[in-house]
Parts: structure tokens; C-alpha cells; sequence
């Protein structure tokens, strides 16, 4: 019930298209979905994230769908580009705790 | 940069060692959080510390043990260290513990357990 299930495990895009990876959870508890951005040798760093009650949320080329009857929320890149080759994380937490709770990655590649 | 610092870097060490990973948190952040990655049990959650006291407790073996100190800075202390416990250690910072809070994440210790 603690699980946060992301998919696909790898994903490669062209220059300008758009990726999208999704995640479900199963805990009904879950307040706080992020989605944090991973390049190799770094710590993740948060890129945007969404609370329940909005179904979608938009900060530039990244935009948070979010589903909450599904228990299913998705990141989509629009016009990819190769800088935005990185693992890309999701993750949801309790409403009444701090810790995130991972998928297990999703490690895009952007080909020029 | 996050603002949240980790040292060392990186870390080898034998079986059955016993090893001190330090975080110091972002300027005025008050909770902690430890978080282990490892390829195949990915980014857990270990403990989390606010102002001096753990919060939370999540997949942490009981040979690990943490601390958060007066100044804020927090220590992960992993002893009779094994193979499998080879991995990426992150450290984050929050300013309070509430659920919503942005977690900075730290650039990570890596250990090598040989």
C-alpha cells in the first residue's frame, strides 16, 4: 500500500517531442505528489510537483496530469530537449508525515 | 546546489566496518531526512529528524542509527557494515516536517563495501 509503481523503466525521445512517464499509488493517504529531476553524480533535485486537488499543473515545458479517482498521475515534457536527459523520479507523500515515498525511476534519453 | 552539504563524497570500507556519514542542512531548515539509493531497492526513505528529535522511521536497519545535533547537522551512523549495504546515501533538508514542505536533496555519499 506504500508503493508508488512508475513506468516506463527507460524511455528515449526525439529533440522537440514529448515524454511522458506516469506513476500510480495505491494509498489513499497521499497528499503531495513531486517529481524530482536525477543527473548522474546528483542529488535529485525537485522539478514540480501537485496536490490533489487540482488535476493538472503547469511550470513551463513540464506539466503534472493527475488523476485522483485513477490513483494515477503523469509527467509530460513538451519539446524535449537533450539537456533534459536525466532519471526522473516520482514520489508521493503522507498528508501527515514528511518522508516521499520513490518510484523507481524512469531514465530519459533525448536524442538530438 | 541544493545548499544541503554531505561528506565525504565517497567512501570504500571493509566488512564488518563501521562508517559516519555528516549532513549539514540547507541555512535555517530544520528537518532531516536520510534516503538510500541503491539499484535494486531505488531511492528509500531511512529516518528523518526535526529540531533534535526523529520524526520518522522508515526501511532502516536496525545496525544503522542517526542523530540530529544541536546545530542542526545530522549524522548517519552505519556499523558491521555487509556488501548489500553499498549504495548512494542522500541526505535532505526541509525548513519544518510538514508534508508538503520541499525536501532539498544533498549531491549524496557514496560507500563501497569491499
Amino acid at each position: 500500500q506504500q508503493q508508488v509503481k512508475q513506468s516506463p523503466q527507460s524511455l528515449i525521445v526525439q529533440k522537440g517531442g514529448i515524454s511522458i512517464i506516469n506513476c500510480a499509488y495505491e494509498n489513499t493517504a497521499f497528499d503531495y505528489f513531486p517529481w524530482y529531476q536525477q543527473f548522474p553524480g546528483k542529488g535529485p533535485a525537485l522539478l514540480i510537483a501537485i496536490r490533489p486537488d487540482v488535476s493538472e499543473k503547469k511550470e513551463g515545458r513540464f506539466t503534472i496530469s493527475f488523476n485522483k479517482s485513477a490513483k494515477q498521475f503523469s509527467l509530460h515534457i513538451m519539446d524535449s530537449q537533450p539537456g533534459d536527459s536525466a532519471t526522473y523520479f516520482c514520489a508521493a507523500s503522507p498528508w501527515q508525515g514528511g518522508k516521499l515515498i520513490f518510484g523507481q525511476g524512469t531514465e530519459l534519453s533525448v536524442k538530438p | 546546489d541544493s545548499g544541503v552539504t554531505q561528506t565525504p563524497k565517497h567512501l570504500i570500507t571493509a566488512t564488518g566496518q563501521r562508517v559516519t556519514l555528516r549532513c549539514s542542512p540547507r541555512s535555517g531548515d530544520l528537518s532531516v531526512y536520510w534516503y538510500q539509493q541503491s539499484l535494486d531497492q531505488g531511492l528509500q526513505f531511512l529516518i528523518q529528524y526535526y529540531n533534535g528529535e526523529e520524526r520518522a522511521k522508515g526501511n532502516i536497519l536496525e545496525r544503522f542509527s542517526a542523530q540530529q545535533f544541536p546545530d542542526l547537522h545530522s549524522e548517519l551512523n552505519l556499523s558491521s557494515l555487509e556488501l548489500g549495504d553499498s549504495a548512494l546515501y542522500f541526505c535532505a533538508s526541509s525548513k519544518i516536517a510538514g508534508d508538503t514542505d520541499t525536501q532539498y536533496f544533498g549531491p549524496g555519499t557514496r560507500l563501497t563495501v569491499l
